[in-house]
């Protein structure tokens, strides 16, 4: 019964590779988003969706493209993977948007560039 | 701009000590506060909230106020314990309407010894 579940939780890949996390809430939330923290704990918003609607989009390379089927599942794909992609990479969700409402987050997806 | 800034870490403690963590915020209009805590290898959880001047939110024997004057939402523990050994987050909602998302400061990490 996890609320917010990612898959896969490792990733290990070479550099110039494609991978895709996936992401998926069983809350019954509406708005859904993509973060990235890096090794020093600092945390940064990548992407939110909202009833499948994309509202924030940072400045991410565009080599990281979200992708939201329903409300329920948002889903990350990162082409041609670079040594500076190496993180944790968290989704999480919450019930609307701009952060009034607590988010729930999944465990994480750890990625390793080699 | 909005912002949060939070006392840097790591914070060491031994177990049964007091514990602040700072955390002070820039905003306009009528921000939200909050604090997560993310325990190791798991995503962040929310660990308590205010959401106007003077608020005190509490939760697991954690308490912070928001200080409108001071603009701060500093984090206490009465009591540490070991299993309070984690990364805390302070995060503040503010913006208007499709503006309006959640800042994070850049989290402070405690290590709570036996």
């Amino acid at each position: 019964d996890t609320a917010v579940s990612q898959t896969p939780k490792y990733l290990v890949t070479q550099m110039g590779n494609d991978k895709s996390i996936k992401c998926e809430q069983n809350l019954g939330h509406d708005t859904m988003y993509w973060y990235k923290q890096d090794s020093k704990k600092f945390l940064k918003i990548m992407f939110s969706y909202n009833n499948k609607e994309l509202i924030i989009n940072e400045t991410v390379p565009n080599r990281f493209s979200p992708k939201s089927p329903d409300k329920a599942h948002l889903n990350l794909h990162i082409n041609s993977l670079e040594l500076g992609d190496s993180a944790v990479y968290f989704c999480a969700s919450s019930q609307g948007t701009g952060g009034r409402q607590p988010q729930h987050f999944g465990d994480g997806t750890r990625l390793s560039i080699l | 701009g909005n912002s949060v800034t939070q006392m840097e870490g790591p914070v060491t403690l031994s177990e049964e000590a007091f514990l602040t963590i700072n955390c002070t915020y820039t905003a306009t209009g009528y921000p939200s506060l909050f604090w997560y805590v993310q325990y190791p290898g798991e995503g962040l959880q929310l660990l308590l909230k205010a959401t106007k001047a003077d608020d005190k939110g509490s939760n697991k024997g954690f308490e912070a106020t928001y200080r409108k004057e001071t603009t701060s939402f500093h984090l206490e523990k009465g009591s540490v314990q070991v299993s309070d050994s984690a990364v805390y987050f302070c995060a503040l909602s503010a913006g208007a309407g499709n503006n309006r998302k959640l800042i994070w400061g850049l989290g402070t990490s405690l290590a709570v010894n036996p």
